[in-house]
């Protein structure tokens, strides 16, 4: 157990909707950062917050937003969802932004139908 | 040039071989290179990771080797066991920067 918890495990909704994944990070770490994993992809690095702060963006579509709570916890909000954006999404967080040393939550599966 | 090249997409070894996965880079600004390993319905896991100051980096029968020159490195896994039927990541990045550019993946199955 890497101490990031991701909620929900899994999610099925239809295109055109919108959700809300949630990361906490392991206590004491202050950056969480926000993956999408596909098939044709791979390993995406999407968005990193940093003690509420966002620090570095990645191949995040103007679609999708994210936020970090005072508590540290994140959210990734996807919106008007299609039918490309199923896939694993990973939280991992790191005490430092150095991204070093980040420990991955255990995902959530998104399916839009 | 962000790209992190990575082969094979699947690997099949016997139980005590060896295996290895190579990655290739571009970016020379690149000066931090992770693998991780990850197994079905988990996240990835940081297993093992290496400066370009250091030719190779060993930790259990897990080894590193890393080739400045060429823009490679590639990871060994020795006397492989079933336990070690994975997907290994390779990774790159520029510390004191975010991102972190992966590979493609490499599904390695060590049959008994």
């Amino acid at each position: 157990d890497s101490g990031v918890t991701q909620t929900p495990k899994h999610l099925i909704t239809a295109t055109g909707q919108r959700v809300t994944l949630r990361c906490s990070p392991r206590s004491g770490d202050l950056s969480v950062y926000w993956y999408q994993q596909s098939l044709d992809q791979g390993l995406q690095f999407l968005i990193q917050y940093y003690n509420g702060e966002e620090r570095a963006k990645g191949n995040i579509l103007e679609r999708f937003s994210a936020q970090q709570f005072p508590d540290l916890h994140s959210e990734l909000n996807l919106s008007s969802l299609e039918l490309g954006d199923s896939a694993l999404y990973f939280c991992a967080s790191s005490e430092t932004g150095m991204n070093t040393e980040a420990f991955f939550g255990q995902g959530t599966r998104l399916t839009v139908v | 040039q962000q790209q992190v090249k990575q082969s094979p997409q699947s690997l099949i070894v016997q139980k005590g071989g060896i295996s290895i996965i190579n990655c290739a880079y571009e970016n020379t600004a690149f000066d931090y290179f992770p693998w991780y390993q990850q197994f079905p319905g988990k996240g990835p896991a940081l297993l093992i990771a290496i400066r370009p100051d250091v030719s190779e980096k060993k930790e259990g029968r897990f080894t590193i080797s890393f080739n400045k020159s060429a823009k490679q490195f590639s990871l060994h896994i020795m006397d492989s066991q079933p336990g070690d039927s994975a997907t290994y990541f390779c990774a790159a990045s520029m510390l004191g920067y975010q991102k972190v550019t992966f590979g493609t993946g490499t599904k390695l199955q060590v049959i008994p």
